[in-house]
């Protein structure tokens, strides 16, 4: 089992809703990021927090609203989606340590159709 | 910005043969190199690592070589087994937080 939990594990919206998607890990990791994926293509960057401060933005629609509370969660609230959101949401996390790269653990995330 | 071509596409094995998949990357600042494996409805899950400091790195039925001259990295699968079955993807990185994948590999152990 993954040590990222995401929830919830599918979710049906329409153009005008507005709903969040929910990232836990209790691995003390102080860096979290959000992934989109689509099918059959590898994961794309979507935001990169460190130390709950938003450090990358990979210039992605304001209609996608990331935010890390505390350490341990991230959300991403969603509003005014377009059908071409539908993919795979994924949260993953790892240390933080500066120049020293460290591994990236993934949850299972978050499956997105927009109807 | 970091490029990671990922070959074969799909790739089908008899049980109990090898399997290797080959990437390789652009950038020569690139000193990270995870493999991911993703099962269907899953995500990706962190199989082996290797850094630009070390040419091979074994974990079980698993290693992964890196040519930094060349720069190619490759991931070899031994004794497959069903389980083996998913889709691969290389990665590459040069700072903390930035990985280049590869397009991936589906990989089919028939039994």
């Amino acid at each position: 089992d993954t040590e990222v939990t995401q929830t919830p594990k599918h979710l049906v919206m329409g153009m005008t809703n507005k709903k969040s998607l929910k990232c836990e890990q209790h691995m003390g990791h102080r860096a979290m990021y959000w992934y989109k994926q689509k099918a059959k293509k590898p994961p794309e960057l979507m935001f990169v927090y460190s130390y709950e401060k938003l450090s990358i933005n990979e210039s992605v629609p304001s209609r996608f609203s990331p935010e890390c509370p505390n350490s341990s969660l991230l959300n991403l609230h969603l509003h005014a989606l377009q059908p071409e959101d539908s993919a795979l949401y994924l949260c993953a996390s790892s240390q933080d340590r500066g120049s020293h790269y460290q591994p990236q653990h993934f949850g299972d995330g978050t499956r997105l159709s927009i109807l | 910005g970091e490029n990671v071509e990922q070959h074969p596409s799909t790739l089908s094995v008899q049980e109990g043969d090898s399997a290797v998949i080959k990437c390789t990357y652009s950038d020569s600042a690139s000193n990270y190199f995870p493999w991911y494996k993703q099962e269907l409805g899953k995500g990706p899950q962190l199989i082996i690592d290797i850094r630009s400091n070390v040419g091979e790195k074994k974990d079980q039925r698993i290693a992964v070589t890196l040519n930094k001259t060349a720069k190619h990295f490759s991931l070899h699968i031994t004794e497959t087994q069903p389980e083996d079955s998913a889709v691969y993807f290389c990665a590459a990185s040069s700072n903390d937080y930035k990985l280049s994948f590869g397009a991936g590999t589906t990989v089919t152990v028939r039994a």
